[in-house]
C-alpha cells in the first residue's frame, strides 16, 4: 500500500513570494492533514479536511495561508505571501476518517520550506 | 485546552539497552487515544503505537512497549533492544474528542554503539 505522497521535498523561495505544496493521501483515507513544524517543535495542526469539507482550520492563519481539497482526495496548501517566520517543514497526514481517538494518523514525507 | 508534556528535551541510550521516554499529558475528556510517532534526521514521521484510554493492557509493538498509567495521566514509550536505527526524534501525541491531535515537544534519542 502506496504512502502518503508530498511535493515538492524542498523549496526555497524570497519572503513575499507564493508557494504552493501538495499531497496525495493514503487510497481510501477520508481525513487529510496538514501540519506545520517548526525546527525542535512538534508539529502543529494548520487545517483538517473529512472528505471535501473542512473540520478545522482554527489554527490556519487565514490572512495568508489557503487550503483546498476539491474532490476529496488530493490537497493543496498555499502561502501568499510568504514571511520569514513560514520556514517549517509541512507535513500532511491523512486517516480513515472515523473521527474517533483510535483513529491513526499516517503521515507523508513533508516539505521543508525555507523563506529567505 | 489539551497538553502533552515530554521533559526529556534528549535521551542517550547504549545499543542493545532499554530506555524509556517519557509523556505526561493533561485532559478533561475521558475518552482520548495516545499515539507515539517516531520522527529520523529524513523528517517523516513513522507511526510505532498506540494505546486507548479503555484500554486496560498496555499497548505493544514489537520491541516497543507503552508504559501507561492513567491515575498519573502518563504515558511513556519503553523501547527495549536499541538498535543505532533508533536515534530519531520521538513524539508523544494525543487525540481526544475534540478531534485534533497535539503532539509534545519531543525527546531526541541518541543510540551509543
Amino acid at each position: 500500500e502506496a504512502g502518503v505522497a508530498q511535493s515538492p521535498r524542498y523549496k526555497i523561495i524570497e519572503k513575499r513570494q507564493s508557494v504552493a505544496f501538495w499531497c496525495n493521501p493514503i487510497s481510501g483515507h477520508a481525513t487529510l492533514y496538514w501540519y506545520q513544524q517548526i525546527l525542535g517543535q512538534g508539529p502543529k495542526l494548520l487545517i483538517q479536511f473529512q472528505n471535501n469539507g473542512v473540520v478545522d482550520d482554527s489554527q490556519l492563519p487565514k490572512d495568508r495561508f489557503s487550503a483546498e481539497r476539491l474532490k476529496g482526495v488530493d490537497s493543496t496548501l498555499k502561502i501568499q505571501p510568504a514571511k520569514l517566520e513560514d520556514s517549517a517543514v509541512y507535513l500532511c497526514a491523512s486517516s480513515s476518517g472515523a473521527l474517533r481517538v483510535t483513529d491513526t494518523q499516517y503521515f507523508g514525507p513533508g516539505t521543508r520550506l525555507t523563506v529567505l | 485546552a489539551q497538553k502533552i508534556t515530554q521533559t526529556q528535551p534528549g535521551m542517550f541510550v547504549q545499543e542493545k539497552e532499554a530506555v524509556t521516554l517519557d509523556c505526561t499529558y493533561d485532559t478533561s475528556d475521558q475518552s482520548y487515544g495516545l499515539f507515539w510517532y517516531k520522527q529520523p534526521s529524513s523528517g517523516e514521521m513513522i507511526f510505532l503505537i498506540y494505546q486507548g484510554s479503555y484500554d486496560e493492557q498496555n499497548a505493544t509493538e514489537g520491541r516497543y512497549s507503552l508504559n501507561f498509567q492513567k491515575a498519573r495521566k502518563s504515558a511513556n514509550l519503553v523501547i527495549s533492544a536499541s538498535q543505532l536505527g533508533d536515534s530519531a526524534m520521538y513524539f508523544c501525541a494525543m487525540r481526544d474528542n475534540n478531534n485534533d491531535m497535539r503532539f509534545g515537544a519531543g525527546t531526541r534519542l541518541t543510540v551509543k554503539p
